[in-house]
């Protein structure tokens, strides 16, 4: 079935590179997502990657996909307190409007 | 600004009393979903609207409708909320299958 695991919690400096990780186990997965929510907020699309893809790089965001793995991460590059929030990756087929969403990482940065 | 906006943010509810939520969006969007957020959890879907077909997943409750009058308004009804269906409500739209999905603020549902 779907799933889509994440680690609970990271921990960085600010100025540090933060990378969050997601595993999927979906092989027809098509497209992946990154959403940050912020305390009692919706939640915010920060960028997304087609699976025929290994890499895309926004600004401070570089989003990482091993599809052989079902790997996905997420690096933010010079981690800001601005940052603080839960991040979740989503996962979608391609005959499906229906994202399923990792467990989330709680990214707290420290100054 | 383009954007999916909820109403209220915030609600209060009596155990047992109907209560509706409000989501309009202004992005032409064909395509409007409900999730559901309970503390420290995933969203989870309730059900979704492609235009004005419904599609209600398996294990949303009854308890649970919605309604979709027109392209740029949604509500999610509970008929009778239970104290498990204390949540953040989250509506969010997108233009179709193969694209991103973009959500409201949310509504933070309480129940008395």
């Amino acid at each position: 079935g779907e799933d889509v695991e994440q680690s609970l919690f990271l921990s960085v400096r600010e100025g540090d590179s933060s990378v969050i990780n997601c595993t999927y186990t979906d092989s027809s997965s098509t497209y992946l997502y990154w959403y940050k929510q912020e305390p009692g907020a919706g939640l915010q699309l920060l960028t997304y990657i087609f699976s025929n893809m290994d890499m895309k790089q926004d600004q401070r965001l570089t989003v990482l996909l091993n599809k052989k793995d079902k790997h996905l991460s997420l690096r933010i590059a010079d981690t800001q307190t601005g940052d603080s929030a839960i991040y979740f990756c989503a996962e979608k087929g391609i005959n499906t409007d229906k994202l399923i969403f990792g467990t989330g990482t709680r990214l707290q940065v420290f100054p | 600004d383009a954007m999916v906006i909820q109403n209220p943010r915030y609600q209060v509810t009596q155990f047992g009393k109907p209560v509706t939520l409000s989501c309009s969006q202004t992005l032409n969007h064909n395509v409007m979903y409900w999730y559901q957020q309970k503390s420290s959890q995933a969203p989870k879907l309730l059900f979704h609207y492609y235009d004005k077909d419904f599609n209600n997943e398996a294990d949303t409750p009854d308890n649970f409708q919605s309604r979709r009058p027109n392209t740029s308004f949604c509500f999610l009804d509970i008929r009778s909320p239970g104290l498990g269906d204390a949540a953040m409500y989250l509506c969010a739209t997108s233009r179709g299958r193969a694209y991103e999905q973009f959500f409201g603020p949310g509504t933070r549902l309480t129940v008395l």
